[in-house]
């Protein structure tokens, strides 16, 4: 139990495009989600918290306007990188946490995104 | 908010040796301590955690210890074998819905 996805895994996109991740919780309903930003030999920065049916929460120099995170469901999350620049290249990973558990996360599998 | 502060940041063992990584946090509200492994592009895996309210909690090789007090928190492996080489990230939280707060990490080496 407790399986978190992520698509894309991989995607390239050019420079000034637009890409969608979505973040799927398969097996429980996730009232919170969690967006993390790492960069290579980094470890895992938070971007946004985002809870179901509200705004997210971003970290503090995380542009809201660049990174869109949409919670519409409790069981689906999606991240829009905006206007893509290769200084967005990272590797992003959602993470969801169970209405039943308030403690655990559980990671998806992360997306490589390269913009090009 | 939370700082989570962890060393070392390398650390490379003989085979069978003990590794032993340590964290501290800052806000005393924290009660929730996690340890990820990941492997080179892949996710964080869970493999132990403890909450404020015990000490010390073991997974057959790992354990974990808990000091409220002086706010740190280590994660002990026992008998290591090369496929324990990985990155280990220590986190904090409060229950609820605040977010994991990561440690830099420590790259782990097993040497054969």
């Amino acid at each position: 139990g407790a399986v978190v996805s992520q698509h894309p895994s991989r995607v390239i996109c050019k420079s000034g495009t637009s890409v969608k991740i979505e973040c799927r919780s398969l097996d429980f309903q996730a009232t919170t989600m969690f967006w993390y930003r790492q960069f290579p030999k980094q470890s895992l920065m938070l971007m946004a918290t985002s809870n179901e049916g509200s705004k997210a929460t971003y970290e503090q120099g995380v542009e809201k306007d660049k990174f869109l995170i949409n919670h519409a469901s409790l069981t689906l999350s999606t991240l829009t990188v905006t206007s893509a620049h290769p200084e967005d290249s990272s590797f992003y990973i959602c993470s969801a946490r169970p209405r039943t558990n308030s403690y655990e996360q559980y990671f998806g599998p992360g997306t490589r995104l390269t913009v090009t | 908010g939370e700082n989570v502060e962890q060393h070392p940041s390398t650390l490379s063992v003989q085979e069978g040796d003990s590794a032993v990584i340590k964290c501290t946090y800052s806000d005393s509200a924290s009660n929730y301590f996690p340890w990820y492994k990941q492997e080179l592009g892949k996710r964080p895996q869970l493999i132990i955690d403890i909450r404020s309210n015990v000490g010390e909690k073991k997974d057959q090789r790992i354990a974990v210890t808990l000091n409220k007090t002086a706010k740190h928190f280590s994660l002990h492996i026992t008998e290591t074998q090369p496929e324990d080489s990985a990155v280990y990230f220590c986190a904090a939280s409060i229950r609820g819905n605040t977010p994991l707060v990561f440690g830099k990490g420590t790259r782990l080496s097993v040497i054969a």
